[in-house]
């Protein structure tokens, strides 16, 4: 079965540079969600898309901005970088649409590494 | 504030014993709750979910108890293999975002 696709999985950016992560979601999911991972922490969440409109805001800094595309994948655009930025960022999707509770399923994950 | 607390950050088990994780949480307004499993360098991969209707769910070799006036919940898996060796996140769903544990490292040992 298709699972969650994320690219890139690692990425090396400097300080106040900008970094693009992409997520393409299960196909027919309809809502796709961000997550931020420190080192030792537990996922937090940062923002979610439901039918390509912005559906929850967690703790996302003002830096950084998502948005749902037509074909339902998402982007995370990151600009001046901090090194406080460096963790693993993942992406899930689930089908919202069939009922009150949807599990969501994980991509892979892209490591963010700021120098 | 955390709101979903596990607050054992590994067990060891035998092969073929009981592993129990735990996992407390502090919102009575959570009404849903999954269990992910996860390796290194890999997504959290969905195990089970329980609703606040039910106390107790099960699949398989895994089965997640709730208990809503202790706020606390329990994924049991039974027989433990070494092939569960991972890290366990406990999450709560509000309003569609997850919140989620700290996890537990779960070593099953031959």
């Amino acid at each position: 079965a298709a699972g969650v696709i994320q690219s890139p999985r690692h990425l090396i950016k400097e300080k106040r540079e900008t970094a693009t992560l992409k997520c393409y979601p299960i196909p027919r999911h309809d809502t796709v969600y961000w997550y931020q991972q420190g080192p030792g922490q537990d996922p937090q969440f940062l923002i979610s898309f439901y039918e390509k409109m912005q559906s929850d805001k967690g703790s996302i800094p003002d830096r950084f901005s998502a948005q749902q595309f037509s074909d339902y994948h998402s982007e995370l655009n990151m600009s001046s970088l901090e090194l406080g930025d460096s963790a693993l960022y993942f992406c899930a999707s689930s089908l919202k649409g069939q009922g009150f509770y949807n599990e969501q399923f994980f991509g892979p994950g892209t490591r963010l590494t700021v120098l | 504030d955390q709101q979903v607390k596990q607050n054992s950050p590994s067990l060891s088990v035998q092969e073929g014993r009981i592993s129990i994780l735990n996992c407390d949480y502090t919102n009575s307004m959570f009404d849903y709750f999954l269990w992910y499993k996860k390796y290194p360098a890999e997504g959290p991969t969905f195990l089970i979910s329980i609703s606040s209707i039910k106390d107790k769910n099960e699949d398989g070799r895994f089965t997640v108890f709730l208990n809503k006036s202790a706020k606390h919940l329990s994924l049991h898996i039974v027989p433990s293999q070494p092939g569960d060796s991972a890290v366990y996140f406990c999450a709560a769903d509000e309003g569609g975002k997850l919140i989620f544990g700290q996890g537990t490292e779960l070593s099953v040992k031959p």
